[in-house]
């Protein structure tokens, strides 16, 4: 199975302020065939399921505000937001599909400060 | 938006058994692999398995083999995960997802989610 670790486990941050997240695979979810990254990052905020923020690693869903972006290939990967809303406060996780069974990171939790 | 619609909470004695649905609209049941991921309170993300619902073909987690059961009714466009000999861990929310395609996708629509509470 491909062990997916975040970073940090919790982070606090500024309103208008950038936060990053940090996520990291076991082993590659790098795609040789099409050069696509099997990764994909979601937002979950209280009480509520999961929405798609940011799949193939770096591809913003539609509706998405382009503070949030993507980046990293291979087995590192990063979440970053560039102005911290106070509507971003959730728990952000990473996923792989490149294999079954599909695993998440443990989550972030972001506050703010 | 597309709506995935999950049936009601449960509260269920150790040992027992849960069926859990999820209806889905006519063209997600046809075009899309569903997965189904639980959330133990205050815990993160655990994918269980997927299940095509035209062929009805399933791949559970390992963890789960054995005493979880993925089906479908293609009559009513609907999804189903079942667990059985529940115990106390198995309290958690549960949720259906679509595949953003024939299962080698991300999940990009979500239930509302189903609480399972398994306590004596």
């Amino acid at each position: 199975d491909i062990v997916m670790t975040q970073s940090p486990d919790s982070l606090a941050v500024s309103l208008g302020e950038r936060a990053t997240i940090n996520c990291k695979s076991s082993q590659s979810v790098l795609n040789t065939s099409n050069n696509k990254n099997y990764l994909v990052w979601y937002q979950q905020k209280s009480g509520q399921p999961p929405n798609v923020l940011i799949y193939w690693a770096s591809t913003r869903e539609s509706g998405v505000p382009d503070r949030f972006s993507g980046s990293g290939s291979g087995t590192d990967f990063t979440l970053t937001i560039s102005s911290l809303q106070a509507e971003d406060v959730a728990v952000y996780y990473c996923q792989q599909y490149y294999s079954t069974p599909r695993t998440f990171g443990q989550g972030t939790k972001l506050e703010i400060k | 938006q597309v709506q995935l619609v999950q049936s009601g909470a449960e509260v269920k004695k150790p040992g027992a058994s849960v069926k859990v649905s999820c209806k889905a609209p006519a063209d997600t049941f046809t075009r899309h692999y569903m997965h189904w991921v639980r959330q133990a309170p205050g815990q993160g993300l655990e994918w269980m398995g997927i299940i095509n619902p035209s062929g009805g073909s399933t791949t559970y987690a390992q963890k789960f083999q054995g005493r979880v059961t993925m089906t479908r009714d293609t009559s009513t466009n609907t999804v189903y995960m079942e667990m059985s000999s529940l115990r106390s861990e198995d309290t958690a929310v549960y949720y259906c997802a679509r595949d953003r395609g024939l299962g080698g996708g991300w999940l990009d629509r979500w239930g509302q989610g189903t609480l399972v509470t398994v306590s004596s």
